[in-house]
């Protein structure tokens, strides 16, 4: 069975610019979770989605957006991109809300 | 507040020893535990879980966990280290908490060298 799945791998925006993320989850599983992954610490949590519901959101600015689409796939949209928002982005996907969070292998966001 | 605090951010082990890495979590109700082991730009491999039931769990890879409330720890342990376990490892801790989303906080890693 295949895996979380994330496109693009790798990426390079300029600051000021938009940039979109997208997921596909484990077949099956309807929650997808976003983790922003800054190098040389730990993932921190943006968002979870849930039925295609938004039900939790880190702390992080309004410029981070997701959805979930019907078929439980996710994009996460990042707008007036700053230097700071280089890092890993990682999307996890589980059964439920509440069960083990599977990952993607990422995708790597350079903002030049 | 909700933390997880890796004491440790760099270990080295030789190959065939024993490893133990550190886990210390605050969390306000009863956790959901993890490892995680992340190999240079790759994504996040779960090693295991606790949820409830017996507080010694077993990993993929060798690997075994023991939750310890009365520390609130979450020690990770491998009899004897391979070359292949060199990577970074996260500790995680993650569940239902005042009907908040399953939101998992991290810590920050411990990064493992294996030397021969």
């Amino acid at each position: 069975d295949a895996g979380v799945t994330q496109s693009p791998t790798h990426l390079i925006k300029t600051r000021g610019q938009h940039v979109t993320l997208r997921c596909s989850p484990i077949s099956g599983h309807k929650s997808v979770s976003w983790y922003q992954q800054v190098l040389g610490q730990g993932p921190q949590f943006i968002f979870q989605y849930y039925e295609k519901e938004e039900r939790g959101r880190g702390n992080f600015p309004d410029r981070f957006s997701a959805r979930q689409f019907p078929n439980y796939s996710s994009e996460l949209n990042v707008n007036a991109l700053l230097l700071g928002d280089s890092a890993l982005y990682l999307c996890a996907s589980s059964l439920k809300r509440t069960d083990t969070q599977y990952f993607g292998p990422g995708t790597r966001l350079t903002v030049l | 507040a909700q933390s997880v605090t890796q004491p440790d951010i760099h270990i080295t082990v030789s190959e065939g020893a024993s490893l133990e890495l550190r886990c210390n979590y605050s969390y306000g109700a009863t956790p959901y535990l993890f490892w995680y082991v992340q190999s240079p730009g790759q994504g996040l491999q779960l090693l295991l879980k606790y949820f409830s039931g017996d507080t010694l769990v077993q990993g993929i890879k060798g690997f075994e966990a023991e939750f310890k409330r009365s520390q609130s720890s979450f020690n990770l342990r491998k009899p004897s280290v391979h070359w292949s376990d060199a990577a970074e490892y996260f500790c995680a801790v993650g569940g239902e908490y005042g009907g908040a989303t399953n939101k998992l906080i991290f810590g920050t890693g411990t990064l493992l060298a294996v030397q021969p």
